[in-house]
């Protein structure tokens, strides 16, 4: 049973523009909900977490959106660089369990 | 800080043999994680320690695999036999905190090829 659903698998994006991830989660128990980043070779590594007593949080250029009652959430990366090609993954955590993560998504920004 | 330490960073074996993985957590981190990542099924959490005591082993595939944790700075990911279905990176993450951990720290991986 997949408890976060990540979508899309794949995205390319110009640089300057908008790269936008969603997830969505079926465990209403979940109440921490991070985005990490991994680059070729190296373990994820921790982006920016949002909690669902807030609908947004941004920090430089991420910023995560929140939607309680539609149980989705979804990572906005403005003005894309190619640095930022990556694969991301939005995860969920709930009790006292590890994270559970979406698939991850493959991001390419194009020069 | 050096971060998570993982060993070996590649690991090439036969079919049948015996596998064992290591990992070193962040001085201080109370909680260790085991996590697999392959293409096909994403990252799954195997196994979750805190305070060197198993909590939840429910993602360990089955009794091929075992996980040790016999100090606070040193952990195992064993599996016997091994199989080419094993074949993955695995992870080793720790975490400062308890039963609700948060921030959670990734080792470089294990690359494991089982032939």
């Amino acid at each position: 049973q997949q408890q976060v659903k990540q979508s899309p698998q794949s995205l390319i994006v110009q640089k300057g523009g908008i790269s936008i991830i969603n997830c969505a989660y079926e465990n209403t128990a979940f109440d921490y909900f991070p985005w990490y980043q991994q680059f070729p070779g190296k373990g994820p590594a921790l982006l920016i977490a949002i909690r669902p007593d807030v609908s947004e949080k941004k920090e430089g250029r991420f910023t995560i959106s929140f939607n309680k009652s539609a149980k989705q959430f979804s990572l906005h990366i403005m003005d894309s660089q190619p640095g930022d090609s990556a694969t991301y993954f939005c995860a969920a955590l709930g009790g006292a369990d590890g994270l559970t993560f979406g698939k991850g998504t493959h991001l390419i920004i194009q020069p | 800080d050096a971060g998570v330490i993982q060993s070996p960073r590649h690991e090439v074996t036969e079919m049948g043999q015996e596998v064992t993985l290591r990992c070193k957590p962040i001085s201080g981190h109370n909680s260790l994680f085991w996590y697999r990542q392959t293409m096909m099924r994403g990252l799954e959490l195997l196994i979750y320690f805190n305070n060197n005591v198993p909590i939840d082993d429910s993602g360990m595939p089955e009794d091929r695999f075992s996980a040790k944790m016999p100090n606070a700075s040193f952990s195992t990911l064993k599996i016997q036999p091994s199989e080419p279905r094993d074949s993955a990176v695995y992870f080793c993450a720790s975490s400062l905190g308890g039963g609700r951990t948060y921030e959670q720290y990734f080792g470089p991986g294990t690359r494991l090829t089982v032939t």
